[in-house]
Order: structure tokens, then sequence, then C-alpha cells
């Protein structure tokens, strides 16, 4: 597509529930972002892919946190058994990596603003 | 691994003053510095990158110095209008995966 396609834009989820946020990147772009931005907070880096590896898992808070990527495409990010603390807008972005120039320049999202009561 | 420190967290300025952000980083072997504007309810969109065999970029009102042995990056914005109210971004990176700053809230006063 023209751009990083993300849904829900918006969820409102109770304390416990599991929650699936989507990712569609800019067509042939074959790295994959996720950051967690929370209210007045910078980026959080939580999860980068390269095709549908995942290189660096580094920053996932929690094992409730995990992330998939397949054909090389859309992804998800799952939140098992969310926490008010959870509460925050979840970006993704993709770039088009390998070794051509520009390769690491993100393209974001709108984000999925995620609310646990 | 990378740390990115910027200052101020808040910026508030009349139109037409210039308004300059700036950031540190702590990796030295970093080579890409890009700035991102954030508007309300939107993602963070590019506006100027810069990288490190490159000592300035200028576009248009938008200007990135770069300071490889200081390790600081900045953003200057000239001649500013209502529509730079955003947040601003540095980031830093020597790979794929670039570190950001936390950001900051510029306010352009009519």
């Amino acid at each position: 597509g023209a751009g990083v396609s993300q849904s829900p834009s918006n969820k409102v989820t109770e304390k416990g529930k599991d929650v699936e946020l989507r990712c569609d990147p800019i067509s042939g772009h074959t790295a994959l972002y996720w950051y967690r931005q929370s209210l007045g907070q910078g980026l959080e880096f939580l999860i980068y892919f390269q095709g549908n590896s995942a290189p660096d898992k580094s920053g996932l808070p929690s094992d409730r946190f995990s992330a998939e990527r397949t054909g090389g495409s859309v992804s998800t990010l799952t939140i098992q058994r969310t926490q008010q603390e959870d509460s925050a807008v979840y970006l993704c972005a993709s770039s088009p990596g390998g070794l051509i120039s520009g390769a690491n320049v993100l393209t974001f999202g709108a984000g999925s603003r995620l609310t646990v009561l | 691994g990378e740390n990115v420190e910027q200052h101020p967290s808040t910026l508030s300025v009349q139109e037409g003053d210039s308004a300059v952000i700036k950031c540190t980083y702590s990796d030295s072997a970093s080579n890409y510095f890009p700035w991102y504007k954030q508007e309300l309810g939107k993602g963070p969109q590019l506006i100027i990158d810069i990288r490190s065999n490159v000592g300035e970029k200028k576009d248009q009102r938008i200007a990135v110095t770069l300071n490889k042995t200081a390790k600081h990056f900045s953003l200057h914005i000239t001649e500013t209008q209502p529509e730079d109210s955003a947040v601003y971004f540095c980031a830093a990176s020597k790979g794929d995966i670039p570190t950001f700053g936390r950001g900051t809230s510029l306010i352009v006063h009519p």
C-alpha cells in the first residue's frame, strides 16, 4: 500500500484479556519495527523483523508480549493477560532494508492506541 | 547499547523566531541521525536526516548539524510557523534499529 497501515486504531480492553494489533507495512519493505509510546514518553523499541525472522527481540518487556510476521509482510503484536501498564500507543514502522540508499529510513503508521481498564 | 539524550523536553517560541533542539548520543559507531516530527494523533514522520560523513544539511527552513567529536547533533528551525507545532524526535543508528530521544514538544505561538 501507499503507507503503513495499523489496526485497530483504538482498542479498549479489560485487564487480563488478550489483544492482537496488526501492522501492514509498505509493499516491498523487508524490515518491520514495533515501538511503544506511553503518554508523554519517547519511542520504546520492542522488536525488529528482517523478512519473517526477528533478529532482535530485546525490547519486548515481558513474556506476555510476542510478535510474528508472515510472508514477509503483515505483522501481529500479541499481548496476553493485559495489564494497565500496557496502556500506550503501539507504533509500527517499515523500511526498505538491505544495502540500498535509504535502507534504514523508517516510515511509521498512525499507531494503535491501547487502553487497559 | 546506544543512549540518546534530547533537550529541551518543551520549547515555546513566538511565530517567526528560531527553534533549536539538541541531542547527544553515546555510541561513536552510530552513523545515521534522522529527525522525526509527530503531529497529534499521527505517527512520526521523517523531516530530515544526516549521515556521519556530513557536518550540516539544510532543507528550506530546517537544518541539522552534526559534531562527531562531541557526539551531538541539533535541529534548527528558522522563521517558525504555527504549523511547526508538534513533537520532534531525534534518533541515532549504526545499523538497522534507531534509538530515539524522548522528544521535544515545540509550541509556536501566533
